[in-house]
């Protein structure tokens, strides 16, 4: 089945050690998404690509980058983790940018805990 | 920007009864989209229902159904003849007409009991 996967499921990391998460695609989808979900909170919208068109949210902090090395794989680094960067991590595709009503297919997550 | 608000963080239900989240979005624009998404416990958040706002019907997908109020900007997911597997987090959220970035609201953390 067409699908978006994470991995991994659950990460752990220390303190100011970079980090990569990692999200693949077979939809062949042109747009992915990462967003940040912390406890109790609306998933936060991190940066997206159009095909290889980064685009970053103003709020983002530049701890986070992302690439997107072909159209099936794009990977969340975060430069120094804080204690503060611990939540799931959710990548979602979508065919195009404004395709009328069609949602995101989302991955199942990254759990990231930061010790 | 737009924002979505879900003022109720968790609701339960009993199994075959009927149950309603609420939701409200704030917004400047006149063609949008609205979607209710299920996030089961450690697993990934999937479609349930979408409505296009320039529809005056309220979408339906079998036992899910929204009360879409347009004017009063109020989206709500009714949900009949609840299951045990309707239990999971339900997200509400926008889409403007012209771009893909999704507006969440915080989550409604639906209990389903026996």
């Amino acid at each position: 089945d067409a699908m978006v996967i994470q991995n991994p499921r659950y990460q752990v990391t220390q303190f100011g050690k970079p980090v990569t998460l990692s999200c693949s695609q077979t939809l062949n989808h042109n747009v992915m998404y990462w967003y940040q979900q912390k406890s109790s909170q609306a998933p936060k919208l991190l940066f997206h690509y159009y095909d290889k068109d980064f685009n970053n949210e103003a709020d983002t902090p530049d701890n986070f980058q992302s690439r997107r090395p072909n159209t099936s794989f794009c990977f969340l680094d975060i430069r120094s983790p804080g204690l503060g960067d611990a939540a799931m991590y959710l990548c979602a595709t979508s065919r195009d940018l404004g395709t009328g009503a069609e949602g995101y297919t989302f991955g199942s997550g990254t759990r990231l805990t930061v010790v | 920007a737009q924002t979505v608000t879900q003022s109720q963080p968790e609701m339960s239900v009993q199994e075959a009864e009927t149950v309603t989240l609420s939701c409200t979005y704030d917004t400047s624009e006149s063609d949008y989209y609205l979607f209710w998404y299920k996030q089961p416990p450690s697993r990934q958040m999937i479609l349930v229902i979408r409505q296009e706002a320039y529809k005056q019907q309220n979408a339906t997908e079998n036992r899910f159904s929204v009360n879409f109020q347009k004017a009063a900007k109020s989206f709500s997911l009714k949900i009949s003849d609840s299951q045990l597997g309707d239990a999971a987090m339900y997200f509400c959220a926008y889409r403007g007409y012209n771009f893909n970035k999704f507006y969440f609201g915080s989550g409604t953390k639906l209990n389903v009991k026996p």
